[in-house]
């Protein structure tokens, strides 16, 4: 059984940084794309990250370019997301997802076929 | 990269179907057959339905379909039944290793 489990969250000040993980079990790690999603209160699904199964492409949305930085560690089956300079914006539930396919290259199979239960970082003074 | 556009409400009687629309350009949307649509119940995650526009993952009721023409993906849910009640989000890949959700749109059963 395919099972994604988010930590790290909680509530920082504005300009702070976070570190979210996300541990991953049931499937092979390293044969996958990893993402990270996130739903701000009452509003709507917002692509964040994604990273491929060699950390050798890894893409960003505008609104976190420069200011967060996703890594994953193979060994470990872990994912993470390092966020600095946090804005209270930036408050969300934070979900981590499981890419279908090992690469963006890839001309298919591009879903988000599993999902974590999120991650809820709040920012604010 | 903008948010692909979904209309905000949808709704349906039991039974009849409805369609969701999603809009981007050609740069996602249009581009790619790489356009996936989730559905999520309050206070759960989004589950997938439908991947590369029209393919129904294993276990999804093949009451959802999906297509798309131009920049325009669309889903379609027939037989409408009291649990399709929930958001719906399409979303596209955008090239260079970025994705695109559409706004979301809420279907109801009425």
């Amino acid at each position: 059984e395919v099972q994604l489990v988010e930590s790290g969250g909680g509530l920082i000040q504005p300009g702070r940084s976070l570190r979210l993980s996300c541990a991953a079990s049931g499937f092979t790690f390293d044969n996958y794309a990893m993402h990270w999603v996130r739903q701000a209160p009452g509003k709507g699904l917002e692509w964040v990250s994604g990273i491929s199964w060699n950390s050798g492409s890894i893409g960003y949305a505008g609104s976190v370019m420069g200011r967060f930085t996703i890594s994953r560690d193979n060994a470990k089956n872990s994912l993470n997301l390092q966020m600095n300079s946090l804005r209270p914006d930036d408050t969300a539930l934070y979900y981590c997802a499981k890419g279908a396919v090992g690469d963006f290259w890839a001309s298919y199979r591009h879903e988000f076929d599993f999902w974590g239960q999120g991650a809820l970082v709040t920012v604010s003074s | 990269q903008s948010a692909l556009t979904q209309p905000a409400s949808v709704s349906g009687s039991p039974g009849q179907s409805i369609t969701i629309s999603c809009t981007g350009t050609s740069s996602d949307v249009g581009a790619y057959n790489l356009v996936s649509w989730y559905q999520q119940h309050p206070g759960k995650a989004p589950k997938v339905m439908i991947y590369e526009g029209s393919q129904r993952p294993s276990g999804v009721s093949n009451r959802f379909s999906g297509s798309k023409s131009g920049n325009t993906a669309s889903l379609t849910i027939s037989g409408l039944q009291a649990e399709d009640e929930a958001d719906y989000y399409c979303c596209s890949y955008a090239g260079s290793s970025v994705y695109v959700f559409g706004t979301g749109t809420k279907v109801t059963v009425i």
